[in-house]
């Protein structure tokens, strides 16, 4: 069974770089089916998508945050990353990744990590 | 503000109906573009409840229905339970934008 988790440092400082990585286990990160994504949720407000990835080294990213967000893919080690740049306190959230399903006319989420806290303060 | 639109919260008893509304626009859910639905209970990740605008997932119960029609779409949760308190999301995808957008979420609250 496929699985994610999301790894990288709790706290940043502001305005350095948030960085994480998210390891998928029980299956492959080259799947043609499926793209890989970010997610993250302010504490207690709703979700916002980041960006997301596809085997190959094909991004999309949010255009509110696309001047500050990079995201990669090692299929080597079956893992895709997230650098946010230039951070706030306003970037402190839940990042979850998780992987995605796209279509003519879908896009969604169907499997995700468990999610990791980043608290952004000096 | 959100690109999509959810009552902030809504409210039933065990036993009974509820509906959580998710209005779009043009550029998304009247574009064409399928509406899924995710649950999010207190401290977990979200878990996709409804995709392609009305199909369950293995394992999701029956009393869990999406719909679509024009700019909008709704989540009809049938024999609410306790267990079904949680924070519940819908989700498109936005041409302008060119990704996926979600709803500010929904509160349900079993009395």
């Amino acid at each position: 069974q496929l699985q994610l988790q999301e790894s990288g440092p709790g706290l940043v400082k502001p305005p350095e770089t948030l960085s994480l990585t998210c390891t998928v286990s029980g299956g492959s990160i080259s799947s043609r089916s499926y793209y890989w994504g970010w997610i993250r949720q302010p504490p207690g407000k709703g979700l916002e998508w980041i960006g997301s990835i596809y085997y190959s080294g094909t991004t999309y990213y949010n255009l509110s945050l696309k001047s500050r967000v990079t995201i990669s893919v090692d299929t080597s080690k079956n893992q895709f990353s997230l650098k946010l740049n230039s951070v706030t306190a306003a970037d402190t959230a839940v990042y979850f990744c998780a992987r995605i399903l796209v279509g003519g006319t879908y896009w969604y989420f169907d499997l995700w990590g468990r999610g990791t806290l980043v608290t952004v303060s000096s | 503000q959100s690109v999509l639109t959810q009552p902030p919260s809504v409210s039933g008893a065990p036993g009974q109906r509820v509906t959580i509304s998710c209005t779009g626009s043009s550029s998304n859910i009247g574009a064409g573009f399928d509406v899924h639905w995710y649950q999010q209970l207190p401290g977990t990740a979200p878990k996709l409840l409804i995709y392609v605008n009305t199909n369950r997932p293995s394992g999701v119960p029956d009393r869990f229905s999406g719909s679509k029609s024009g700019t909008s779409a709704s989540l009809a949760i049938t024999g609410l339970q306790a267990e079904d308190e949680a924070d519940y999301y819908c989700q498109s995808y936005d041409s302008s934008l060119s990704g996926a957008v979600f709803g500010g979420g929904t509160k349900l609250t079993v009395l």
